[in-house]
C-alpha cells in the first residue's frame, strides 16, 4: 500500500515562528502536493513539485515556501507564522511522466492541522 | 477558482442508490474529472475518473454527459461508511501532460441514513 505520512497530526505555533511540515512517501512516487484545507473552500493547492529541487506555485502560495531535496520528502515552510495561517495542510503523491493510461491518482497523508496563536 | 459545483449536502438511505451530480460546465475537452471522499479526519481518497465515457470499477460508477457540463457519481448500494464529503474535481493537466493538479470544488456531504 502507498503511505504518506506526515510529521505531526497537530501543531500549534506562534505568530512570526518559522514552521516546518515535513511529508514522505514511500511509492517512489515523482509527483508531491501541499494542500491546505478550510471549513467552506475545499482543498485550496499551495505547492507541488513533480522531481528533486524542481518546485512550482499552486494556487495561494503566498507566506509559503517548499523543499524538495530528495524524491521521498516534501517540506512545507512557513516562514513567519500568521494567525490565518491556521488550517489543516494535506500532503499527497502522485505517479508522474507521460505513459499512457496513468490515473495518476493522488494518495493523501492525514494531513497536520496547524494552529498559530 | 474551482471548476466545479456540487449540491452541499445529501441523504440517502442504507441500501439504496447514491446519485451526486456535478456540474462542470467549463471544462475543457482535454480535462478530466475525478471524484475523491474524504471521510471525517482522514485525508481524500481517489474513487473514479472519466474523460468522455462512463466509467465503472469496484467502488463506483461515473456518468458523464454528452456535451461534458456535468456529471454524476453513482454509489450503488450505500451503506452507514460511506458518509463522507464527496469531491467532484478537474485534473489539469501541466507540461505537456508531465504533470498535473487537481482543482477541488466544495464538494457534497453525503449522510447515509440507517
Amino acid at each position: 500500500d502507498v503511505k504518506v505520512t506526515q510529521s505531526s497530526r497537530y501543531l500549534v505555533k506562534r505568530t512570526g515562528e518559522k514552521v516546518f511540515l515535513e511529508c514522505v512517501q514511500d511509492m517512489d512516487h515523482e509527483n508531491m502536493f501541499w494542500y491546505r484545507q478550510d471549513p467552506g473552500l475545499g482543498l485550496r493547492l499551495i505547492y507541488f513539485s513533480y522531481d528533486v529541487k524542481m518546485k512550482e506555485k499552486g494556487d495561494i502560495p503566498e507566506g509559503y515556501s517548499v523543499s524538495r531535496e530528495k524524491k521521498e520528502r516534501f517540506s512545507l515552510i512557513l516562514e513567519s507564522a500568521s494567525t490565518n495561517q491556521t488550517s489543516m495542510y494535506l500532503c499527497a503523491s502522485s505517479l508522474g511522466g507521460l505513459a499512457g493510461g496513468q490515473t495518476y491518482e493522488q494518495y493523501f497523508g492525514p494531513g497536520t492541522r496547524l494552529t498559530v496563536t | 477558482d474551482a471548476k466545479t459545483t456540487q449540491p452541499p449536502s445529501m441523504d440517502c438511505a442504507e441500501g439504496r442508490a447514491a446519485n451526486l451530480p456535478c456540474n462542470h460546465s467549463t471544462i475543457s475537452g482535454n480535462e478530466y474529472v475525478y471524484w475523491y471522499r474524504q471521510i471525517h479526519s482522514q485525508g481524500p481518497q481517489y474513487i473514479i475518473h472519466g474523460l468522455k465515457n462512463n466509467e465503472t470499477n469496484e467502488m463506483a460508477s461515473l456518468i458523464i454527459t454528452e456535451d461534458r457540463k456535468s456529471s454524476t457519481l453513482i454509489l450503488p448500494h450505500a451503506t452507514l461508511r460511506d458518509t463522507a464529503v464527496y469531491y467532484c474535481i478537474v485534473r489539469v493537466d501541466l507540461f505537456g501532460g508531465a504533470t498535473n493538479k487537481l482543482i477541488f470544488g466544495t464538494g457534497t456531504l453525503l449522510a447515509v441514513q440507517p
